[in-house]
């Protein structure tokens, strides 16, 4: 198994910005997931990227894989006060995924 | 997205007994399940994966005799800590896998477990 790095480790905008977190890993793998917790919260799964997709939407989340670059970004756009939270993404190699440390984002009103 | 359901939310300990968490996939069945253990403002850290009807597969550094896991049933996984000491104290979350390695995995909402 392989552990994502987040990147910024944290982040601050204005609500209606766009905010883009960025993961990188290691070796090969066969999938990658992006998650938001809350604090003192389990994780919420937010989308699934596999390694020969290149680009997925789910309503204002847009995600992107870049294998050759062993990389993935998040980019939330308008967001909002509710989206304040930490994003962690989890690379997946043969079905097991860990984690790195997150970026913590905050979205003020 | 599928729902998992970890129980009890909240648990509270003496030292040296024992503690049994719950995590059911309430949707879908789940060969693989996994159990994580997060410190405050930490990352999780992956703990076991455990397979229906069979042993579960523990990383390294991580006691098997003191965090039993049990995948009995397509649904149902259990993690029991064992003689829990306060520096077990800590959040467990699960996740079950939606279907084979390369499919969504969803998290159950955690335990905090307090031994005192």
């Amino acid at each position: 198994s392989q552990q994502g790095e987040e990147d910024p480790q944290a982040l601050s905008i204005q609500e209606g910005e766009n905010a883009t977190m960025n993961c990188s890993y290691k070796t090969s793998i066969n999938n990658l997931q992006w998650y938001r917790q809350n604090s003192g919260r389990g994780l919420v799964h937010l989308i699934l990227i596999r390694s020969n997709e290149r680009e997925k939407h789910s309503g204002r989340l847009r995600v992107t894989l870049d294998t050759s670059k062993k990389s993935s970004s998040l980019l939330i756009t308008a967001s909002r006060a509710a989206d304040t939270a930490s994003y962690f993404c989890a690379p997946g190699n043969a079905g097991k995924s860990t984690f790195g440390d997150g970026t913590t984002l905050t979205v003020k009103p | 997205g599928a729902v998992v359901s970890q129980h009890p939310s909240r648990v509270i300990c003496k030292s040296g007994t024992s503690v049994k968490i719950e995590c059911r996939s309430l949707d879908f069945q789940a060969t693989t399940m996994f159990w994580y253990r997060q410190f405050p403002k930490q990352s999780l850290m992956l703990m076991a994966t455990s397979n229906e009807g069979s042993k579960a597969t523990y990383e390294q550094g991580v006691e098997k005799d003191k965090f039993l896991i049990n995948h009995a049933s397509l649904t149902l996984s259990t993690l029991t800590v064992t003689s829990a000491h306060p520096e077990d104290s800590s959040f467990y979350i699960c996740s079950a896998r939606l279907g084979n390695w390369n499919t969504e995995a969803f998290f159950g909402q955690g335990t905090r477990l307090t031994v005192v």
